[in-house]
């Protein structure tokens, strides 16, 4: 069974300041991995999606990496700013998706 | 589009009341999912169809849950009899394809439901 985990669960990080969110899965056989932000009271939204076959994906401030062999993927979000505060989810597709607990972010003005 | 309408957005119930989830998809999309988000076990897929078939329903907890998707504009969760344990967020959620393929996932809010 796919086991998805994200380090760190909370984040607290001053304005500017850039962040690097953690995920890590146990079976490397997935076909794409998807970051998700959730705001608190509301569903996910899906900000980037990268295929196994691809290293990284970019959207304007983030940017995802994928290391399908190392079973881990990184979100970068560069010059944080409070807008930013929510939480943070990676899905790993192998047919089914599996989701992280979540890392939340706040970002101090 | 509206994106994925769920509703009601918040349910309190008393324990062994039956009660209804309602979901509508995006206009399109093939795929529909019925997802549970607790603090201790996170988000949980219950069931998901596929052109208003039940495809996979493993995740379903017990007998007590029922989902149908009588159309492509319209899918329900049942819960009956409802449980303290069932309390949760409950999202439904669309794709125009799932499985191995990169199509996103679209989300509604969610229904909190409070079972007492």
């Amino acid at each position: 069974k796919q086991e998805v985990t994200q380090i760190p669960a909370a984040l607290s990080v001053p304005e500017g300041e850039n962040l690097v969110l953690n995920c890590s899965f146990t079976d490397s056989a997935i076909y794409n991995l998807q970051w998700f932000r959730q705001d608190p009271g509301k569903g996910l939204t899906s900000l980037l999606l990268i295929q196994s076959s691809q290293r990284e994906q970019t959207s304007g401030r983030l940017n995802a990496s994928l290391d399908k062999s190392s079973g881990r993927s990184t979100l970068y979000i560069a010059a944080s700013q409070p807008g930013d505060s929510a939480t943070y989810l990676c899905a790993v597709n192998d047919y089914k998706l599996s989701f992280g607990a979540g890392t939340t972010v706040t970002v101090r003005a | 589009d509206a994106g994925v309408i769920q509703s009601p957005r918040h349910e309190v119930t008393e324990m062994g009341q039956e009660v209804t989830l309602r979901c509508k998809p995006i206009s399109g999309h093939d795929y529909l999912f019925w997802y549970r988000q607790t603090m201790m076990r996170g988000l949980e897929l219950l069931i998901y169809f596929n052109n208003n078939v039940p495809i996979d329903d493993s995740g379903m907890p017990e007998d007590r849950f029922s989902a149908k998707m009588p159309n492509a504009s319209f899918s329900t969760l049942k819960i009956q009899p409802s449980e303290p344990r069932d309390s949760a967020v409950y999202f439904c959620a669309s794709s125009l394809v799932g499985g191995l393929s990169d199509e996103k996932l679209f989300f509604g809010s969610g229904t909190q439901l409070s079972v007492l």
